[in-house]
C-alpha cells in the first residue's frame, strides 16, 4: 500500500542540538509539506516542495532547513536557531500541477521535545 | 499573502443535529482550492471535502456539504445529522494554484453531545 512514513513518532533532543526529522513517501507525488502543529494555531507551513532540487519557504521557515535530493523524501532539519521547536510535526505529499484538487495526504506526525 | 481563518475555536452539536463550521480566506488570486480536513484524537488528518474556486456550485459528501461565496471569500463547511464520530478539530485549507502553497486556518474542535 503506498503512503507517507514519518519517523520517529517521538523524538526527545537537548537544546542547542541539530535533530532531522525524517519524511519518506512511495505514492508518486512531486509536491510535499511540513507543517508545524501547536495547540491553538493550527498547521503553520514551514517549507515545501513542488519537484526534486528545489523547495520553497513556508510561513515559518526560520529556524528550519530542508532537502529534496529524491522525489520520495523530504527531511527536515530543526536547527539550534529555532527558538521554540517542541511541536507536533506533519509531513504531507499531495500531486501538484494539473491536480490541484488532488489532498494532501499526511504521515503520522513527528513529536519532538527540546529540552 | 493568503490568509484563513476560522473564527470559531470550538462548537458544540447535539447527536444527530446539524452544525455549520464557518471559514473566511483572503487571497489576490483567481484560481484556486479550497478543503476541509478534520483531525480526531488520533491526529491522523483526513480529507472531509474539497471544492474548485471556479465552480459554482458547491460540493457535497454524503452528510458533509460546503456553502462556498467566492464574493465574499467564505467557505463554510455544514455537517448533517451529527454523529458521534464527528467530533474532532476541523481545519479550513487554501491551495494556490500559482504557487502550489497550502496553508490552514487555526482549527475549530468541534463536540458532539449524546
Amino acid at each position: 500500500d503506498g503512503g507517507i512514513t514519518q519517523s520517529p513518532k517521538y523524538l526527545f533532543r537537548k537544546e542547542g542540538q541539530n535533530v532531522t526529522l525524517s519524511c519518506e513517501q512511495n505514492l508518486n507525488h512531486d509536491a510535499m509539506y511540513w507543517y508545524r502543529q501547536d495547540p491553538g494555531q493550527g498547521l503553520r507551513l514551514i517549507y515545501y516542495s513542488q519537484i526534486v532540487n528545489d523547495f520553497q519557504k513556508g510561513d515559518i521557515a526560520e529556524g528550519y532547513s530542508v532537502s529534496r535530493e529524491k522525489k520520495e523524501s523530504f527531511p527536515l532539519t530543526v536547527t539550534s536557531a529555532q527558538k521554540n521547536p517542541t511541536a507536533f510535526y506533519l509531513c504531507a505529499s499531495s500531486l501538484t500541477t494539473g491536480a490541484y484538487n488532488s489532498p494532501l495526504h499526511f504521515g503520522n506526525g513527528t513529536r519532538l521535545t527540546v529540552t | 499573502a493568503q490568509t484563513v481563518t476560522q473564527s470559531q475555536p470550538e462548537m458544540s452539536v447535539q447527536e444527530a443535529e446539524t452544525v455549520t463550521l464557518s471559514c473566511t480566506y483572503d487571497t489576490s488570486e483567481s484560481d484556486y482550492y479550497l478543503f476541509w480536513y478534520k483531525q480526531p484524537p488520533s491526529r491522523q488528518m483526513i480529507l472531509v471535502i474539497r471544492q474548485e474556486a471556479y465552480k459554482q456550485q458547491n460540493a457535497t459528501e454524503n452528510r458533509f456539504s460546503v456553502n462556498f461565496q467566492k464574493a465574499a471569500k467564505s467557505f463554510s463547511l455544514k455537517i448533517s445529522d451529527s454523529q458521534l464520530g464527528d467530533a474532532a478539530m476541523y481545519f479550513c485549507a487554501y491551495r494556490s494554484a500559482r504557487d502550489d502553497k497550502i496553508i490552514f486556518g487555526k482549527g475549530t474542535r468541534l463536540h458532539i453531545l449524546p
